[in-house]
């Protein structure tokens, strides 16, 4: 079955740093999105991204946040400074249209110390 | 503002002992309602969508149905490996433009003891 790939699976990183998420999209996938899950918290809606660009953010997708699918494949979420409150697990996911359901990875736990 | 409200927050039944989780919501229109199971460490595993009152879904032992203000996922019969997380979200028409991210509840956490 196909699977939405993540990596990498954790990453420890210190605060201000830029961190890269990386995603592998299910390969017929037309729709993207990232969301965020703090420990203990529901899962958070970041962003989605169609046609090669944004078409929704959150509140929670600031400025520090940018996406980017650099080579038909490859997803990337970028958090250009993080901050401790950034820790939390990252998903993405992606559905081959827009009625139809979303497949999620299994996750990237970023953790900013 | 679009709300989901999941209950209970904990449930532990006994092996073969059915159950129900509820999800209540609030949205402005709903274009898909969504139930996920979450192990933990993982993410979500797509279960079902539902679209409109009155629509239901089954897999197993797992059967969701949907009304205008809340969705429930019955259990029949559990095993332990039905332990897990259990996600309701909802995804609400877009009011011009965007609108497709889910809107998710807190989960039911669900221990399916031998």
């Amino acid at each position: 079955e196909p699977e939405v790939t993540q990596t990498p699976s954790h990453q420890v990183t210190q605060m201000g740093q830029e961190v890269i998420l990386r995603c592998v999209p299910i390969s017929n996938h037309l729709y993207f999105y990232w969301y965020r899950q703090i420990l203990g918290q529901k899962v958070e809606f970041l962003v989605s991204f169609y046609n090669n660009e944004i078409s929704e953010k959150s509140e929670i997708f600031d400025d520090q946040f940018s996406v980017e699918r650099p080579d038909g494949s490859n997803f990337t979420l970028k958090i250009r400074s993080t901050k401790l409150e950034d820790s939390a697990m990252y998903f993405c996911a992606s559905r081959a249209t827009a009625d139809y359901g979303y497949t999620f990875g299994s996750g990237t736990r970023l953790t900013v110390v | 503002e679009d709300q989901v409200t999941q209950s209970p927050e904990a449930l532990r039944l006994q092996e073969g002992e059915s159950s129900s989780l509820n999800c209540s919501y609030t949205v402005s229109g709903l274009r898909g309602l969504f139930w996920y199971r979450q192990d933990p460490g993982k993410g979500p595993e797509f279960l079902f969508t539902l679209y409109s009152a009155g629509e239901e879904k089954e897999k197993e032992r797992l059967k969701a149905t949907l009304t205008k203000k809340e969705s429930f996922l019955h259990i029949t019969a559990p095993k332990p490996e039905d332990s897990a997380t259990y996600l309701c979200a909802v995804q609400a028409i877009p009011s011009g433009g965007g609108a497709d991210g889910l809107t998710f509840g807190k989960g039911t956490h669900l221990i399916i003891q031998p």
